[in-house]
């Protein structure tokens, strides 16, 4: 299996800052690598596809990159909104699609 | 708008058989992979499954022995059915719709529609 961790497992931040959440891959997973956003008692939501691709209606604030084992996923402006706990998944192995554990951000 | 639903019982004895249903509306079932995802209370997400609109299917190795997966396209739905379940399957279980692309580094999947979840959980 494909192993993911993200780092930091969670993290505290104030409006507008600059947030960098990192996941990394056991094995290389190419561009792969999608990212989701999700809030208490909701669904995960689709933000990033592969590795970069910004999903249909997410802000643009939000920008993936990488490629191979390392990922980022950066938040430009922090905003009350982006409250949540961030997920990364791979799909490099088709036959077993795996998340991170997920890293939670607060708003100080 | 494509729209995902969940249905099924919320509680489950131990040892018996955990049966879901994802119902599809505004949109065609066929021509699609959908898939299954779990997440314990506190936890983070696990990939149960996916099941093409044809009813080919591919199962996590860790849960495969006790997952079947089924679909119908008359009723534009398709179900979970995990056996033999313990409170460790007790969790939010999702369904969502697998999106394919193809990018330079060929081709991939991600999870683009998701239902709202449904608490399951296990107890006598």
């Amino acid at each position: 299996d494909i192993q993911m961790t993200q780092s930091p497992s969670s993290l505290s931040a104030y409006v507008g800052d600059r947030v960098t959440i990192t996941c990394r891959s056991s094995q290389n997973i190419g561009t792969h690598l999608h990212w989701y956003q999700q809030k208490p008692g909701r669904a995960p939501n689709l933000l990033i596809y592969a590795a970069s691709n910004l999903q249909s209606g997410v802000p643009a604030r939000f920008t993936g990159s990488g490629s191979g084992t390392t990922f980022t996923l950066t938040i430009s402006s922090l905003q009350r909104e982006d409250s949540a706990t961030y997920y990364c998944q791979q799909s490099r192995n088709t036959y077993m699609f795996t998340f991170g554990q997920g890293t939670r951000l607060e708003i100080k | 708008q494509v729209q995902l639903q969940e249905s099924g019982p919320g509680l489950v004895k131990p040892s018996e058989t955990l049966s879901l249903t994802c119902s599809v509306s505004g949109g065609s079932i066929s021509s699609y992979y959908w898939s299954w995802i779990r997440q314990p209370p506190g936890k983070g997400l696990e990939w149960i499954g996916y099941i093409y609109y044809s009813g080919s299917t591919n199962y996590n190795p860790s849960l495969k022995s006790r997952v079947t997966m089924s679909v119908d396209t008359s009723e534009n739905q398709f179900s979970l059915r995990l056996s033999s379940v313990t409170a460790a399957d007790t969790a939010v279980y999702f369904c969502a719709r697998d999106q394919g692309y193809i990018s330079s580094a060929g081709s991939g999947w991600y999870f683009d529609l998701w239902g709202r979840g449904t608490l399951v959980t296990v107890s006598s």
